[in-house]
């Protein structure tokens, strides 16, 4: 079974601060899909990123970055110079990627963490 | 990305009636959707896998002849929540697969009286 772990449950910051989402998880599959996710308040999930299990290259994408360590199974995301547009409710998830098996591409969800981005 | 659509955003109904909602994926076709439950301040909790052309796959303590699922087409999959009461208010969200990743719908808010 598949678990994964948000320790934070809310985080508030102030506008220009750089701010980092915690995220440990846990499965006994060797190939798994992580995910981030952004739920803002008006409800609809974001799809934030991707990354295969083979592939331990930390991303960049504009303010938005990601460290993953399959040593400490944690797959970290830090937004920086953080903005008022980022509030909102942040989930990490996992799902097995080989086909069969009653797992398939389901994602296993983390209890989100809201963040609050004050100006 | 991929764009995946819910319909109604909204719904208020009387207890004892049946709500369909639709969820739409625009610009893909999505062989497995999956419908989810989120209560305030949680997270989503799946309830079932919808494959075209084949019966849903419901996780345990979901019941399926309340919550039928029908996956007629590679665009669209429908929730309806039979014999609804308040207990069944909620917010629902629909996801449809593309390339291993789950692209969601803006969600529906069910409210029973």
């Amino acid at each position: 079974a598949q678990k994964v772990t948000q320790a934070q449950t809310e985080i508030s910051v102030v506008e220009k601060e750089d701010v980092t989402l915690d995220c440990v998880y846990e499965t006994r599959d060797t190939t798994y899909y992580l995910f981030w996710y952004k739920q803002p308040p008006s409800g609809e999930l974001v799809f934030l990123i991707r990354r295969n299990s083979f592939d331990e290259q930390n991303e960049i994408s504009g303010r938005y970055s990601w460290n993953f360590q399959k040593s400490t199974s944690s797959f970290n995301f830090t937004i920086t110079a953080s903005q008022v547009v980022d509030s909102a409710v942040y989930f990490c998830a996992l799902s097995v990627s080989h086909a069969g098996g009653t797992s398939y591409g389901k994602l296993t969800f983390g209890q989100g963490t809201i963040l609050t981005v004050h100006p | 990305g991929a764009v995946v659509s819910q319909h109604p955003s909204w719904v208020i109904c009387k207890s004892g009636t049946s709500v369909k909602i639709e969820c739409r994926s625009l610009d893909f076709q999505a062989t497995t959707m999956f419908w989810y439950r989120q209560f305030p301040k949680q997270s989503l909790m799946l309830m079932a896998t919808s494959n075209e052309g084949s019966k849903a796959t419901y996780e345990q303590g979901v019941e399926k002849d309340k919550f039928l699922i029908n996956h007629a087409s590679l665009t669209l999959s429908t929730l309806t929540v039979t014999s609804a009461h308040p207990e069944d208010s909620s917010f629902y969200i629909c996801s449809g697969r593309k390339e291993d990743t789950q692209y969601f719908g803006p969600g529906t808010r069910l409210t029973v009286l």
